[in-house]
């Protein structure tokens, strides 16, 4: 099955500087890439997700690239803001499997902005 | 803000109870998954649901079953709690034949 791998597990950064968090997954069968931000205490909640026909695709300040041959991906945030602060999870999926839409989720990172 | 949503919030149970969680699914979505989030961990599959039927498992027992019924709303049973079961449950809904996948509040189940 899909395993993916997520780093770093926290990141602090000042505020206005830009945040990078990586992912790779196992199964090169993939092809759907969401990343969800999750509140304490709160659902994941859907910032941005790519297919795999897709290298790069972005949305104000967060974008978010592919390397298929590599099979990771990347967010990216720039100008972080406070309200940044939270923790980030990276996932893949593939509508092929038997399993239907099952969506594997990396570990998490805890993303704290520093005003 | 989703129009998932689930109950209950909170629930308490002790070990080899049984419970079973909520979860109404948004407006046209048809597909419905379940995922378990202990303490610090990313969410597991648990399994999926559509048109009524089950649609793909994860790693889990027997004993954590679901349904979902004609107005795509679903629940999920656990039977024979344990301890390791205590965690956040999710759903989340999608649109017929699209990956993304939109979450609820979750219910946070505590095994005492």
């Amino acid at each position: 099955g899909e395993n993916v791998e997520q780093h770093p597990s926290t990141l602090s950064v000042q505020e206005g500087d830009s945040a990078v968090i990586k992912c790779t997954y196992s199964d090169s069968a993939s092809n759907y890439f969401p990343w969800y931000k999750q509140e304490l205490g709160k659902r994941p909640q859907l910032i941005i997700d790519i297919r795999s026909n897709v290298g790069e695709k972005k949305d104000q300040r967060i974008a978010v690239t592919l390397n298929k041959t590599a099979k990771h991906f990347s967010l990216h945030i720039t100008e972080t803001q406070p309200e940044d602060s939270a923790v980030y999870f990276c996932a893949a999926s593939n509508r092929e499997e038997s399993s239907g839409d099952k969506l594997t989720f990396g570990t998490g990172t805890r993303l704290a902005v520093r005003p | 803000e989703t129009g998932v949503t689930q109950s209950p919030t909170h629930l308490i149970k002790t070990r080899g109870q049984q419970v079973t969680l909520r979860c109404s699914s948004q407006s046209g979505h048809n597909t419905v998954s379940w995922y378990q989030q202990a303490l610090g961990q990313g969410p597991q599959f648990i399994f999926q649901y559509y048109r009524e039927e089950e649609n793909g498992r994860g790693n889990f027992p027997p004993r954590f079953s679901g349904l979902q019924f004609p107005n795509y709303s679903s629940e999920l049973n656990v039977n024979a709690l344990e301890l390791d079961d205590s965690a956040l449950y999710l759903c989340a809904s999608s649109f017929p034949g699209v990956e993304t996948q939109y979450f609820g509040p979750g219910t946070r189940l505590l095994v005492l």
